[in-house]
């Protein structure tokens, strides 16, 4: 499997301009999960999905992020409109339930968003 | 509270030296355990996880943890470090009670290996 794939891998926008990001999932994994890192405040759960559902989207931090999962191996994250504060690494990961509780998460490569 | 700490931001060490990289968590209910390694400009990659069983936990590239449950702790150690461990490392923690899908991660500790 090629693994969780995340695009685009750079992205520089102005402020005020919407910003989507881009995940597959590894085929078959029924959770997805959105991350985002910045220096100040490591890495943080924005939300995750299990069968395409959202689940827990409490670290969304405001209005201005949604995120859908229209199909089992697609999900996108949407910031309308971005600010500079919005600037850091989002990482998107997947995992198979298991009987014997929280399995491995596997990572994609992040995309690195500026904010100018 | 649920928390995780990683209290040594910053590990330098020489190459061939031992490592041990701490995580503590505080918790009032059963816990299940990871750590992850990430490298410049990459996504989190497995170390290795505690589930049940063996406190004991050995993962790729040398790397073991072992659970102490009366410490609450889940150090990382290698017994022989190389150039190659530089990257960060991330301890994770997912808690049984509520969704126990959510990782909560650690600060990450920088793990230097010096020639």
């Amino acid at each position: 499997d090629a693994g969780v794939i995340q695009s685009p891998r750079h992205e520089v926008t102005e402020m005020g301009q919407e910003v989507t990001l881009r995940c597959k999932p590894i085929s078959g994994h029924d959770y997805l999960f959105w991350y985002r890192q910045t220096m100040m405040r490591g890495l943080e759960l924005l939300i995750y999905f299990n069968n395409n559902v959202p689940i827990d989207d409490s670290g969304m931090p405001e209005d201005r992020f949604s995120a859908k999962m229209p199909n089992a191996s697609f999900s996108t994250l949407k910031i309308q409109p971005s600010e500079p504060r919005d600037s850091a690494v989002y990482f998107c990961a997947s995992s198979l339930e298991t009987s014997l509780g929280p399995d491995t998460q596997y990572f994609g490569p992040g995309t690195r968003l500026t904010v100018l | 509270a649920q928390s995780v700490t990683q209290l040594d931001s910053q590990v330098p060490v020489f190459e061939e030296a031992p490592v041990e990289l701490r995580c503590n968590y505080s918790s009032s209910v059963s816990v299940y355990l990871f750590w992850y390694v990430q490298y410049p400009n990459q996504g989190l990659q497995l170390l290795l996880k505690y589930l049940s069983g063996s406190t004991l936990v050995k993962g790729i590239n040398g790397f073991e943890a072992e659970f102490n449950k009366s410490q609450t702790s889940f150090h990382l150690r290698k017994p022989s470090v190389h150039i190659s461990d530089t990257a960060e490392y991330f301890c994770a923690v997912s808690f049984s009670s509520g969704s126990a899908r959510q990782l909560t991660f650690g600060s990450g500790t920088q793990l230097t290996v010096l020639p």
